[in-house]
């Protein structure tokens, strides 16, 4: 059974570091995309960005590129998403999630359960 | 970067009825690289439809999918009481994936 866990919630104040983890298990994990999804609470997906952990090929929108890094250890089967410099507005869910097998062109077929991230002072 | 909109912003019917959600680009969705994903409140999103039609794996077969360009549309024939939920669309036809804002599905 293909399962993405997720890391814990977490509380930080503005101008903190945070890496949250997705750890992928039941499947090959360096043969699929892992991509990030923010939903703000009350609001909808946002596409942040994806990477592929057989060589770390890592894509950004431009929107959360500069303001988050991608990356991933595939000895531990594992996948991050980290900010340096943590802001109130981006307090949300983070939701790591697997793109179906094949080119980089494809949908997302395993979702993990999310991790909430709240920046407040 | 493709504009996905949902319409409508929500539906209210009653189960068994017939419900019609649409999702429009911006610009044409190169082959038909569209998903839907049902989201209920407290869940991760769970995959419905990829590539414009085709049904993910247990997915019943009152969810369909059609429309190619920059029309898209899902349809659920016979509303079950777990079918009441948001529904998002997503490209993925280009190189950044975008999703649209959302059709909240409630009960009449």
């Amino acid at each position: 059974e293909v399962q993405l866990v997720q890391s814990g919630a977490e509380v930080k104040k503005p101008g903190e570091s945070l890496k949250i983890s997705c750890k992928g298990s039941g499947y090959t994990f360096t043969s699929y995309w892992i991509g990030w999804v923010r939903q703000v609470p009350g609001k909808g997906l946002e596409w942040m960005g994806i990477i592929y952990p057989g060589d770390s090929d890592t894509r950004y929108s431009p929107t959360f590129r500069g303001q988050v890094t991608l990356s991933a250890d595939k000895s531990i089967t594992t996948a991050f998403l980290q900010w340096n410099n943590l802001k109130a507005s981006d307090t949300a869910r983070y939701y790591c999630a697997r793109l179906a097998l094949g080119t980089v062109r494809r949908w997302f077929d395993s979702w993990g359960q999310g991790t909430l991230v709240t920046v407040s002072s | 970067e493709i504009v996905l909109t949902q319409s409508p912003g929500t539906l209210s019917l009653s189960p068994g009825e017939r419900a019609t959600l649409s999702c429009r680009a911006s610009q044409t969705v190169t082959s038909n690289y569209l998903a839907w994903y049902q989201q209920k409140p407290g869940q991760a999103p769970r995959l419905l439809i990829y590539g414009a039609s085709s049904r993910a794996t247990g997915i019943p077969d009152r969810f369909s999918g059609s429309g190619s360009g920059t029309d898209f549309t899902l349809t659920i024939t016979r509303l079950a009481p777990e079918d009441f939920a948001v529904y998002y669309c997503q490209q993925y036809g280009s190189p950044v994936y975008t999703f649209g804002q959302g059709t909240k599905l409630e009960i009449k």
